[in-house]
């Protein structure tokens, strides 16, 4: 079964410093996300993609996170600098352009601790 | 805005109990539901979902059916196994200018004891 690729799984880094993380969504699927998860929380969107348009990034702190998807498949999303509070997991999903109902696929997700 | 109101956990119950955790919205539009599924170091994996009002959604024993008059969406299970010890999350979803995101509540989390 197609599966949402994200990496590392596991991520520490020092305030400060800057981190990225990778997915690889499901083969054919335009739309992408990506949502960040506190500890104790449910997810809250950060960015949505339409092939390799940004649709929605109205609550993507843009001072520190951007995010792209240059060819409309892959996308990274970057931190920079890393703050104690942006520790939580970042989850990345897509679905398909054919129904608008279709299902939303997550991705295992990306721990973050900073420390 | 959109939001979702969910009960707050945590939810303990022996093997073979019976499972209500209550979810309720607010949409401005007419939104899909979705009950998720997160087993601990996971992501989240769609359990079951209705797309219309009087719709129910099942899978694995779960059900939840879409009450547009009273704006709930509540998930049931007849008997639970240890093995569905997770944390639920109840999620809208409303599309918008040809998009669609999901809107999540905060999430219950179940232990199932043996």
């Amino acid at each position: 079964e197609a599966e949402v690729a994200q990496s590392p799984r596991y991520k520490i880094t020092e305030k400060s410093q800057a981190v990225a993380f990778w997915c690889d969504p499901i083969s054919g699927h335009a739309t992408l996300y990506w949502y960040r998860q506190i500890l104790g929380q449910g997810p809250e969107l950060l960015v949505q993609f339409q092939d390799e348009s940004v649709v929605d990034d109205s609550q993507l702190p843009k001072d520190r996170f951007s995010a792209e998807r240059l060819k409309g498949v892959d996308s990274t999303l970057k931190i920079q600098p890393a703050e104690l509070g942006d520790s939580a997991m970042y989850l990345c999903a897509s679905r398909s352009r054919d129904r608008l109902w279709d299902t939303i696929y997550f991705g295992e997700g990306s721990w973050l601790t900073v420390v | 805005g959109d939001s979702v109101t969910q009960m707050e956990g945590p939810v303990t119950l022996s093997e073979e109990a019976f499972l209500t955790i209550n979810c309720t919205y607010t949409a401005t539009g007419y939104p899909s539901l979705f009950w998720y599924v997160q087993y601990p170091g996971e992501g989240l994996q769609l359990l079951l979902k209705a797309t219309k009002a009087d719709d129910k959604g099942s899978n694995k024993g779960f059900e939840a059916t879409y009450r547009k008059e009273t704006t709930s969406f509540h998930l049931e299970k007849g008997s639970v196994q240890v093995s569905d010890s997770a944390v639920y999350f109840c999620a809208l979803s409303i599309a918008q200018g040809g998009s669609e995101k999901l809107v999540f509540g905060k999430g219950t989390k179940l232990t199932v004891n043996p």
